[in-house]
């Protein structure tokens, strides 16, 4: 079956700071990847997505590359801000199951000015 | 983009009361719609899928009997925790996709605080 396999947290950053958090999947077929985000005492928000191989998903300066390869689909941002501080959620859905996520276990992110 | 919302945000309740969230689409239909339950610090498992004018499809080791789901309308499904207990104690999300396909996004509902004493 599909599964998502995400980088343990949490992760603690300065502000300004370079922002990598690993993301590795096993699914059948071509699936769609995911980041998700969930801001304290909100709901989950579509952060970016890639829809085929070699695709590279991007939003408020994150970034993720769909890598066929190395099953990855690792989220990447130049310089966090305090605001970034949320969970960080990769997930994918599979070709065949129609709407059905497979999430990570999700990432903690602190960001300190 | 696409709203889905949740009712109540927040529930208390004793042990052994049954216990109605709601999940609405506001602005779109939705056939189907997907809850999860989401533990402290812990990813969203994926509990069943509603389907309107049909039966929820249950994931492997969810209660069909404990977690009732009805899909009332193409706006609307409820899961209702029937005689809740401590150990239901969890955030429950909703979320729908907005069209036919398998490219077809997602929107979460806030999610529902369910506190069973």
């Amino acid at each position: 079956g599909n599964s998502v396999t995400q980088m343990e947290g949490p992760v603690t950053l300065s502000e300004e700071a370079f922002l990598t958090i690993n993301c590795t999947y096993t699914a059948t077929g071509y699936p769609s990847l995911f980041w998700y985000v969930q801001y304290p005492g909100e709901g989950l928000q579509l952060l970016l997505k890639a829809t085929k191989a070699d695709d590279k998903g991007s939003n408020k300066g994150f970034e993720a590359t769909y890598r066929k390869e190395t099953t990855s689909f690792h989220l990447e941002k130049g310089s966090v801000q305090v605001s970034d501080s949320a969970v960080y959620f990769c997930a994918l859905q599979g070709g065949t199951s129609y709407g059905k996520l497979t999430f990570g276990q999700g990432t903690i992110l602190t960001v300190h000015p | 983009g696409a709203v889905v919302s949740q009712h109540p945000s927040r529930v208390i309740c004793k042990s052994g009361t049954s216990v109605k969230i709601e999940c609405r689409s506001l602005d779109f239909q939705a056939t189907t719609m997907f809850w999860y339950r989401q533990f402290p610090k812990q990813s969203l498992m994926l509990m069943a899928t509603s389907n309107e004018g049909s039966k929820a499809t249950y994931e492997q080791g969810v209660e069909k009997d404990k977690f009732l789901i009805n899909h009332a309308s193409l706006t609307l499904s409820t899961l209702t925790v029937a005689s809740a207990h401590p150990e239901d104690s969890s955030f429950y999300i909703c979320s729908a996709p907005t069209g036919q396909g398998s490219y077809n996004e997602q929107f979460f509902g806030p999610g529902t605080r369910l506190t069973v004493l």
